[in-house]
């Protein structure tokens, strides 16, 4: 089945220190890449949706100055965290879209990253 | 504006059957689903809707009403294992997903 792969799985730095994440679809073309960001004991929340070869969509109250993203191949999206905080802390999720349609499985999830700021 | 309803949290025990209820109100529809997170874990999917009715897989089946803007997920013979939360997403007329808050879902001995 199809595989999306999501590196790291876990970060600890300080603050201040920026962390890039990123999401890999292995076995299938990913025209749209999702990031979400996942709070305890909260829902999904949708940071932005990111296209290949152009801009990524921010949803509102997300600060794409502050939240970097790439998405230069049918295959790769990353996300960057500039000068991270303690407040950033949190369980980060991309998810990528089959170029082949739309399907019954719309999207394959990463497993994950879990950020911790000192 | 869109929205998407399922309770907070339900208990059931090991061996019993559980039904997790959605509503949902968005900007067209092209599907409901069904994912299972468990704690730490990114989602993994569970099953899709697009018609009215019942689709059965395994344990787990998912029903959805249209009309009603309405689906539940059912599971039967409950282990200690899907102790997690359900989460139901529609994806609307613009083919975005839209995310319920999900539902923790507790089993007891």
């Amino acid at each position: 089945g199809a595989v999306v792969s999501q590196h790291p799985s876990w970060v600890i730095c300080k603050s201040g220190t920026s962390v890039k994440i990123e999401c890999r679809s292995l076995d299938f073309q990913a025209t749209t890449m999702f990031w979400y960001r996942q709070f305890p004991k909260q829902s999904l929340m949708l940071m932005a949706t990111s296209n290949e070869g152009s801009k990524a969509t921010y949803e509102q109250g997300v600060e794409k100055d502050k939240f970097l993203i790439n998405h230069a191949s049918l295959t790769l999206s990353t996300l960057t965290v500039t000068s991270a905080h303690p407040e950033d802390s949190s369980f980060y999720i991309c998810s990528a879209r089959d170029v082949r349609g739309k399907g019954n499985q719309p999207q394959h999830f990463g497993d994950g990253t879990r950020l911790s700021i000192l | 504006g869109q929205n998407i309803d399922q309770p907070t949290e339900m208990t059931a025990t090991e061996g019993a059957i559980v039904q997790i209820n959605c509503t949902y109100q968005t900007s067209g529809f092209n599907g409901l689903f069904w994912y299972q997170q468990h704690a730490g874990e990114a989602p993994t999917f569970l099953s899709y809707n697009v018609l009215d009715g019942l689709e059965e897989k395994g344990r787990f089946s998912s029903f959805l009403s249209r009309s009603k803007g309405y689906s539940y997920l059912l599971l039967k013979e409950l282990q200690m294992k899907d102790s997690a939360s359900y989460l139901c997403a529609v994806r609307d007329s613009n083919y975005q997903l839209i995310w319920g808050a999900g539902t923790k879902l507790i089993i007891k001995p």
